[in-house]
C-alpha cells in the first residue's frame, strides 16, 4: 500500500536551517509529484512547492522562494524539503503529499512539527 | 493568488443530520476544487476532487457540486466520525490555496 513516512519532529534555533525528508513506498516514485504543505495548528493549510520525481523540476509558492527548497532521490523514493535562516513564523506541522497532474493530493504524510526556539 | 474563502467557519449538528459547507472562489477554477477531511493531530484525507468526484473509499453520504466560482460540500446522515475540519482546496491556478476551514462538531 502506498505509504508517506516524514522524519521526526525538529526543535531548532533561529537562523538555522532544517531539512525534512518524505520516505516512500508502494508505489512509482518517479513517475509522480510532491507537494510540500505548510499547517500552524489550528489555522489553514499552505502549499509551498511540488517537485516532479522524474526529473527534479520543481514549482514554488512566491511566498516560499528562498525559504524552501525541494529535492528528491529516486534511489531510496525519498523527498526533502530544506528550509532556510528559520525565524519563529516558521514553526509549524509541515506535510508531504503525493500528486499526479490533473488530480490533487490523495496520499499525504503524517507530518512533521518544526518549532523554532532558542 | 485565487482566494478561497469558505463557510461557515463552524458548525454544530446532530447525528443523521445533512450539512453543506461552501467554498467561493476569488475567479473561476473551472470545477478545480477537492475537498478534505482533518481531524485533529491527523493528515486531511482526499473526499472529493474535480468538485463532484468521489475519492474511492469515501462514504457517499459525502458529495460534492458547484461550478464557476461557487462549490458546496454536503454530508447526509450524519455519523459520529465526521466530527472534522473541512478545507477546499483550488487547484486550478499556481499558487494552489485552500479555504479557511469549517470545524464540524455533532452535537
Amino acid at each position: 500500500q502506498v505509504k508517506l513516512q516524514q522524519s521526526g519532529a525538529e526543535l531548532v534555533k533561529p537562523g538555522a536551517s532544517v531539512k525534512l525528508s518524505c520516505k516512500t513506498s508502494g508505489y512509482t516514485f518517479s513517475t509522480s509529484y510532491m507537494s510540500w504543505f505548510k499547517q500552524i495548528p489550528g489555522q489553514s493549510i499552505e502549499w509551498i512547492g511540488m517537485i516532479y520525481a522524474g526529473d527534479g523540476g520543481t514549482g514554488y509558492n512566491q511566498k516560499f522562494k528562498g525559504k524552501a527548497t525541494l529535492t528528491v532521490d529516486t534511489s531510496s523514493s525519498t523527498a526533502y524539503m530544506d528550509l532556510s535562516s528559520l525565524t519563529t513564523e516558521d514553526s509549524a506541522v509541515y506535510f508531504c503529499a503525493r500528486h499526479y497532474g490533473g488530480y490533487p493530493f490523495d496520499y499525504w504524510g503524517q507530518g512533521v512539527m518544526v518549532t523554532v526556539s532558542s | 493568488d485565487i482566494q478561497m474563502t469558505q463557510s461557515p467557519a463552524s458548525l454544530s449538528a446532530s447525528l443523521g443530520e445533512t450539512v453543506s459547507i461552501e467554498c467561493l472562489a476569488s475567479e473561476d477554477i473551472y470545477n478545480n476544487l477537492a475537498w478534505y477531511q482533518q481531524k485533529p493531530g491527523k493528515s486531511p484525507q482526499l473526499l472529493i476532487y474535480y468538485a463532484s468526484s468521489l475519492q474511492d473509499g469515501v462514504p457517499s453520504r459525502f458529495s460534492g457540486s458547484g461550478s464557476g466560482t461557487q462549490y458546496s460540500l454536503k454530508i447526509n446522515s450524519l455519523e459520529s466520525e465526521d466530527a472534522a475540519t473541512y478545507f477546499c482546496l483550488q487547484d486550478s491556478e499556481y499558487p494552489w490555496t485552500f479555504g479557511g476551514g469549517t470545524k464540524l462538531e455533532l452535537k
